[in-house]
């Protein structure tokens, strides 16, 4: 069946070091997305990439798609405490156009050490 | 601007009892609807998914079920609950397809 793969799982790193997360679908996405889910708390949407190749920066942030949009990257440069959380990657369900179903990885968690 | 209920935020039930968790939309009207569960240090199961009042669509099968019984409520339901059922449960909405999905906050449930 479709599967969308994280890894890291978890990563561990001092304070101002970068952090990278990657995404690998086993089928191509029409589009993929990017939520963070702070501890105790609830996913919250970052981003969403569509275009094959496409890179989209949020401050620190950097996500990318891979050109034959089955892969895509979080990069956070220069990490801070507060980007402690789990970074999920998400794309639609086969067979799901215009019902907004989504299949998530199963995030990477990040702790950053001050 | 759009807004998403969701309650009880904590649940300690037990094993055999029933269930009733309740999600509410503000801000938009026919909204897509989906309730899915996060195990402890998971990713997030879709359980169910709604496009209107009355359609529901189990991705699963389970020991739950959902009803839609007005445009913007969505509820999680269970007759008897089994241990396998605890995790975090978020209920969500969107648009329509190539839309961002909006969580509630969740509700962290325990059979016990």
């Amino acid at each position: 069946g479709q599967q969308v793969m994280q890894i890291p799982q978890y990563q561990h790193v001092q304070e101002g070091e970068d952090f990278t997360t990657y995404c690998n679908s086993s089928t191509t996405l029409s589009n993929i997305q990017w939520y963070k889910q702070r501890p105790g708390g609830h996913p919250v949407f970052l981003i969403q990439l569509v275009k094959s190749g496409e890179v989209k920066k949020q401050k620190r942030l950097t996500f990318q798609f891979g050109e034959a949009k089955k892969n895509s990257s979080l990069h956070i440069t220069a990490t801070q405490t507060t980007d402690v959380g789990t970074y999920f990657c998400a794309g639609p369900k086969l067979g799901s156009s215009n019902t907004g179903k989504l299949i998530f990885g199963q995030g990477t968690t990040l702790q950053v050490k001050p | 601007s759009q807004t998403i209920h969701q309650w009880p935020a904590t649940l300690v039930q037990p094993v055999g009892s029933p269930l009733s968790l309740e999600c509410t939309v503000e801000g938009t009207s026919n909204p897509n609807l989906y309730w899915y569960r996060q195990a402890a240090g998971r990713g997030l199961q879709l359980l169910f998914y709604s496009v209107g009042i009355g359609q529901i669509s189990s991705e699963v099968p389970q020991n739950l079920s959902a009803s839609r019984p007005q445009d913007r409520q969505f509820i999680l339901s269970s007759k008897k609950l089994l241990l396998s059922d605890s995790g975090f449960y978020l209920c969500a909405w969107t648009t329509g397809w190539y839309t961002e999905a909006f969580f509630g906050q969740g509700t962290r449930l325990t059979v016990v």
